[in-house]
């Protein structure tokens, strides 16, 4: 099946230990994105990679980074900088194309919580 | 940030029910999408609209990209049970970025 992975779906983490959540497309997609969920806010951008070795920051990078060393890949890493990592984490693709214009699809999200 | 501003913020409705919420901008977007998402999942594309005007419909449920490239409506026609969750609208400005911009999102419950 085609589509976004996004593993694992839960992950606890212990206070000044950094964490990587794997995000794997097979849709062909050139741009990835992730992002942060908490609730009742809309979603914040971390980072996002137009192509491969190359990222930008988004509007909460701090205590983040991540590597795009392949198109199918785009792991975040939950460093120990980030003093409130307990959130939903979505990863996302771009379709970029006509007919259908840009359109973005979403991995199913995981879950992070300090312990 | 730029931001959008979606209402209502939440919403309960009757089974058999028709539902509408909005999402509006300050700033023009080249493309608006809507979103479901429940919880403890990803969001699930429903729409995306890509023409100032542009009406699309997805079965039960028909969105607009407004003429004035500043809002974008969605309507669930004949609610029933499995509509409930959050529907999110989001923006891409136009061209030039990779960005998009993402209301906080209408929670919906449906009474049967």
């Amino acid at each position: 099946d085609g589509g976004i992975t996004q593993s694992p779906k839960y992950l606890f983490r212990k206070e000044g230990q950094n964490v990587t959540l794997s995000c794997e497309q097979n849709l062909n997609h050139d741009a990835m994105y992730w992002y942060r969920q908490d609730p009742g806010q809309g979603l914040r951008l971390i980072y996002y990679s137009q192509i491969v070795n190359d990222f930008q920051k988004g509007d909460i990078a701090e205590g983040y980074s991540v590597s795009r060393e392949k198109k199918e890949s785009f792991p975040l890493t939950v460093t120990s900088a980030q003093k409130n990592p307990t959130a939903f984490y979505l990863c996302a693709s771009r379709f970029s194309g006509m007919p259908s214009g840009n359109t973005i699809y979403f991995g199913e999200g995981s879950w992070l919580t300090v312990v | 940030g730029q931001q959008l501003n979606q209402s209502p913020q939440s919403m309960f409705i009757q089974e058999g029910e028709d539902v509408s919420m909005n999402c509006t901008s300050s700033s023009i977007f080249n493309t608006w999408l809507w979103y479901k998402q429940e919880p403890g999942e990803g969001p699930v594309l429903l729409i995306a609209l890509y023409k100032a005007g542009e009406l699309t419909s997805n079965g039960r449920l028909t969105a607009q990209f407004g003429i004035t490239r500043k809002d974008s409506f969605l309507n669930i026609s004949a609610s029933i049970p499995s509509d409930v969750g959050i529907y999110f609208c989001a923006g891409q400005p136009p061209s030039g970025t990779y960005k998009y911009i993402f209301g906080t999102g209408t929670r919906l419950k449906v009474l049967a």
